[in-house]
């Protein structure tokens, strides 16, 4: 069965800075890869999939996130971070081509600091 | 509707009762899922509905959850015999299809079992 991996709860970053959101999957079929995002008080969101094709693929709000098949990881970056990305995300999978359902992560926090 | 709804947003009851949580997922959904959020546990996966197939019900954590959905529409999940361990906002979340495509999610059901 497929699972993620998130390894921080909680990352702290100073505003302007960069972050990296970290996601590690295990499945022993092909994959689609998602990060959802939950800001404070509100629904879970898309802010971006991995389907196929190109292994950078970039969401709303300046992420993007990288699929490497290798390390089995889809890592969620920013390269600036603004007050308004306080929130939880997470990264979730779904097997490709197939109907099952979609696994989450147990997401991180991501805290900016003023 | 225009998006997933929920209700109630907030439920408190005794140990011991039952519960129901609803929800209606947007029309035309065939896919619609349950997830109970906890505190450090993320997104855990409860049950999966897809059009006429049978549920996928390997994520239910004991025989008091049980769900079913009625008209390939509004899905209900029923607790039985409450414990305080069942204390979480309880999510739904639909989708047009599987596989590659957006799950939209409610508000959720805030539970908790006094």
């Amino acid at each position: 069965a497929q699972s993620v991996t998130q390894l921080d709860s909680q990352v702290p970053v100073f505003e302007e800075a960069p972050v990296e959101l970290r996601c590690n999957y295990s499945s022993s079929v092909s994959v689609y890869l998602f990060w959802y995002v939950q800001y404070p008080n509100q629904g879970l969101q898309l802010l971006l999939k991995y389907l196929s094709g190109s292994t950078l693929v970039k969401g709303i709000n300046g992420f993007e996130a990288e699929f490497n098949k290798s390390q089995t990881s889809f890592h969620l970056r920013k390269p600036s971070v603004h007050i308004s990305d306080t929130a939880e995300y997470f990264c979730a999978v779904t097997l490709m081509n197939r109907d099952d359902k979609i696994i989450f992560g147990k997401g991180t926090r991501l805290h900016i600091l003023p | 509707g225009a998006g997933v709804s929920q209700s109630p947003s907030n439920k408190v009851t005794e140990k011991g009762k039952d519960v129901e949580l609803r929800c209606d997922p947007i029309s035309g959904h065939t896919a619609l899922y349950w997830y109970r959020q906890s505190l450090g546990q993320g997104l855990e996966f409860l049950i999966y509905f897809q059009g006429n197939s049978a549920p996928d019900k390997s994520g239910l954590p004991s025989d008091r959850f049980s769900a079913e959905r009625t008209g390939g529409s509004v899905s209900t999940l029923t607790i039985q015999r409450t414990q305080q361990e069942d204390s979480a906002v309880y999510l739904c979340a639909s989708s047009l299809a599987t596989g590659n495509t957006e799950a939209f999610f409610g508000q959720g059901t805030r539970l908790t079992v006094v």
